[in-house]
């Protein structure tokens, strides 16, 4: 089973540039995230889509942070512009987990780390 | 809103010591509690998970209790090993759509 897959690997930007992430989750599975992990802290959940619906997205800076999905599948994530606190490690997830269904585990892809300049 | 604080690292231990990375946690109504493990240049992984009060969660010699009346979820393992080595995140989930609250990691190194 192929996993979660996410490019490019590195980005290297200078502020006020514009950078898109893309994220190919697992065939099936139904949910997708988008999490920034700032060096030294834990992901913390950008925006949750179910199939190509959004169902959280109450920690994404909107002014500049745009995200969509779609046809269920595929996500990209968007940054315009981009500031220097922006730099991080963008994780995309995918878990097979629909409403009243149980809890099922996410997989990670490896993440792309954006440096900003 | 929901949160997750477990204790600073980074934790060094010898090689077969016992280990234990504490994690609690808010949330309301019932969460379902996880830890998930980073080893240095891989990506996130699922270690293990409880759903419900008092469940255990073990996996690869670890084990985590979900204590709901002290709202923790300790990580313990009997005897370390050197390929143990990396960043444990302890992470909550909650809502119908399950969103996922992680704490800020723990990183672990084992010496031998």
């Amino acid at each position: 089973e192929a996993g979660v897959a996410q490019s490019p690997r590195y980005k290297i930007i200078e502020k006020r540039q514009s950078v898109a992430f893309w994220c190919n989750p697992i065939s099936g599975h139904a949910t997708l995230y988008w999490y920034q992990q700032i060096l030294g802290q834990g992901p913390k959940l950008l925006i949750q889509f179910q199939n190509n619906g959004v169902v959280d997205d109450s920690q994404l800076p909107k002014d500049r942070f745009s995200a969509e999905r779609l046809k269920g599948v595929d996500s990209t994530l968007k940054i315009q512009p981009a500031k220097l606190e922006d730099s991080a490690v963008y994780l995309c997830a995918s878990s097979f987990n629909a409403p009243g269904q149980g809890v099922y585990e996410q997989f990670f892809g490896p993440g792309t780390r954006l440096t900003v300049l | 809103g929901d949160s997750v604080t477990q204790m600073e690292g980074p934790v060094t231990l010898s090689e077969e010591a016992f280990l234990t990375i504490n994690c609690t946690y808010t949330a309301t109504g019932y969460p379902s509690l996880f830890w998930y493990v980073q080893y240095p240049g891989e990506g996130l992984q699922l270690l293990l998970k409880a759903t419900k009060a008092d469940d255990k969660g073990s996996n690869k010699g670890f084990e985590a209790t979900y204590r709901k009346e002290t709202t923790s979820f300790h990580l313990e393992k009997g005897s370390v090993q050197v390929s143990d080595s990396a960043v444990y995140f302890c992470a909550l989930s909650s809502g119908g759509y399950q969103k996922v609250t992680f704490g800020t990691g723990t990183k672990l190194q084992v010496i031998p």
